[in-house]
């Protein structure tokens, strides 16, 4: 069993729909993360939240809208998404800061996501 | 900027015999590095790690990996494989200058036949 837990598992969704990917940890880590990955190919870094604010955005377009409401929640909004983001979207957590910051990131199982 | 290669796309492997997966990369000041460990339809495991110290570390499940530092290499090895080794491997990159951002190999995908 993983430490990282996302919902839900798979999602289908219409090019029109609004959907939201959700991730949860109780580790205590100050750092979260979503990635993208298609299959067989190393996940893509989006987002990274550290103590709940937004870090680091890899341009990602705005079609896709994080959220980080408290330190153990991590939420991606999806709206207006096109076919080729259909992919499997991973959230990661670690310690963060000092020393702690060679830590290894907690991967999730994903949410594989299929846009119609 | 940082990166990280993984020259194999696939390995293949009778089980009982030894496992490696090549890694190198490139940083520009002192390389935190790490291997993952994918099966199908889960997320990155996370399999061991090489911040200082020690050029020979071992992880979880039997692996192992090499830091040399001549040579920009982090190989993973397995001295006797098992068939449940089967899966997809990254290694990855985390340089200090660039903050939480890890960066990965293209990935390994590994076979062990019985």
């Amino acid at each position: 069993d993983t430490e990282v837990t996302q919902t839900p598992k798979h999602l289908v969704m219409g090019m029109t729909n609004k959907k939201s990917l959700k991730c949860e940890q109780h580790m205590g880590h100050r750092a979260m993360y979503w990635y993208k990955q298609k299959a067989k190919k190393p996940p893509e870094l989006m987002f990274v939240y550290s103590y709940e604010k937004l870090s680091i955005n890899e341009s990602v377009p705005s079609r896709f809208s994080p959220e980080c409401p408290n330190s153990s929640l991590l939420n991606l909004h999806l709206h207006a998404l096109q076919p080729e983001d259909s992919a499997l979207y991973l959230c990661a957590s670690s310690q963060e800061g000092g020393q702690l910051s060679n830590q290894p990131q907690h991967f999730g199982d994903g949410t594989r996501l299929s846009i119609l | 900027a940082q990166s990280v290669a993984q020259p194999e796309d696939q390995v293949n492997v009778a089980e009982g015999n030894p496992l490696t997966v090549k890694c190198t990369y490139s940083v520009s000041g002192n390389p935190y590095l790490f291997w993952y460990v994918q099966y199908p339809n889960r997320g990155l495991q996370f399999l061991l790690k090489y911040i200082t110290g020690d050029n020979l570390v071992k992880g979880s499940y039997g692996f192992e990996a090499e830091f040399n530092k001549s040579q920009t290499s982090f190989h993973l090895k397995k001295p006797s494989a098992l068939v449940s080794d089967s899966a997809l491997y990254f290694c990855a990159v985390r340089d200090k200058a660039a903050g939480n951002k890890l960066t990965f190999g293209g990935g390994t995908r590994v076979l062990v036949k019985p």
